[in-house]
C-alpha cells in the first residue's frame, strides 16, 4: 500500500485568495488524482496529474481554477485559486495501486474560505 | 455516463449484520469498489469485485450481479467502531481506470 501525506491539513482562507495544497507519496505512482468531497456529499473527480504535462481536468474543472503541478513521480500540489466560499471543502489527494485494483487516498485537507 | 445508488443512511446494533446495497447504471463495467469512511478522515480501501460472486475478507463480504448491476456489502458481528459512511464506486469500461463514487451510506451501529 501507499502512505500520503498532505500539508496543510487544514486552513481558513479569506474570499480571493489562493491555497496551494501538497501530496507526498512514499513511493512511485503512475496515477495521481486530486478530489474534493463537500459537506455531506461523496467524492468529486477534479484532475489527474500527469507527471510531466498538463493535468487532465474533469467536467466542470479548469486549469486557472484550480492550476495543478506533478514535477515527479511521488509529488503533486493543487492550488485552488481566487476562493469562494463555495470552495470550502475537503481536498483529497489519491494514487492507485500497481495493479490498479485499488485507490489509495491522503488526510486530505480541509478547507474553509470565509 | 454512470449513475450509483446507494441508501443515505442505515442503523444497526452491535452484533448483528448489515447489508448496505449498491445498484449502479454505466457504459460498460471493469470493477466495483467498496471504500470505509470514517467522519473526518480519508476513505479506506475495502474490497473490489470484477466478476460475479461473493468476496469474503474477514467479517467484511461483497457480492456482485454484473448482469442486475447490483453489488452489497455484508458487515457482520458489527462493532461499534464499524460506524463510519460505506462508499460504492463503479469503473466504466473503455481505459479510465478512475471509478465514479456514490454518495455513500452513512451507517450508525448502536449498543
Amino acid at each position: 500500500s501507499a502512505v500520503i501525506s498532505q500539508k496543510p491539513s487544514r486552513d481558513i482562507c479569506q474570499r480571493g485568495t489562493s491555497l496551494t495544497i501538497q501530496c507526498q507519496v512514499d513511493s512511485q505512482v503512475t496515477m495521481m488524482f486530486w478530489y474534493r468531497q463537500q459537506p455531506g456529499q461523496s467524492l468529486t473527480l477534479i484532475a489527474t496529474a500527469n507527471q510531466g504535462s498538463e493535468a487532465t481536468y474533469e467536467s466542470g474543472f479548469v486549469i486557472d481554477k484550480f492550476p495543478i503541478s506533478r514535477p515527479n513521480l511521488t509529488f503533486s500540489t493543487l492550488t485552488v485559486s481566487n476562493m469562494s466560499p463555495e470552495d470550502s471543502s475537503i481536498y483529497l489527494c489519491s494514487v492507485s495501486g500497481t495493479g490498479q485494483e485499488t485507490q489509495y487516498f491522503g488526510p486530505g485537507t480541509r478547507l474553509l474560505v470565509l | 455516463g454512470q449513475n450509483i445508488d446507494q441508501p443515505t443512511e442505515m442503523t444497526a446494533t452491535e452484533g448483528a449484520i448489515v447489508q448496505i446495497n449498491c445498484t449502479y447504471q454505466t457504459s460498460g463495467f471493469n470493477g466495483l469498489f467498496w471504500y470505509q469512511q470514517h467522519a473526518g478522515e480519508a476513505p479506506t480501501f475495502l474490497s473490489y469485485n470484477v466478476l460475479d460472486g461473493l468476496e469474503e475478507k474477514g467479517r467484511f463480504s461483497s457480492f456482485l450481479s454484473r448482469s442486475k448491476g447490483y453489488s452489497y456489502l455484508l458487515l457482520k458481528e458489527l462493532q461499534m467502531k464499524d460506524s463510519a459512511s460505506y462508499l460504492c464506486a463503479v469503473r466504466a469500461s473503455g481505459g479510465s481506470y478512475i471509478p465514479t463514487f456514490g454518495r455513500g451510506t452513512s451507517l450508525i451501529v448502536h449498543p
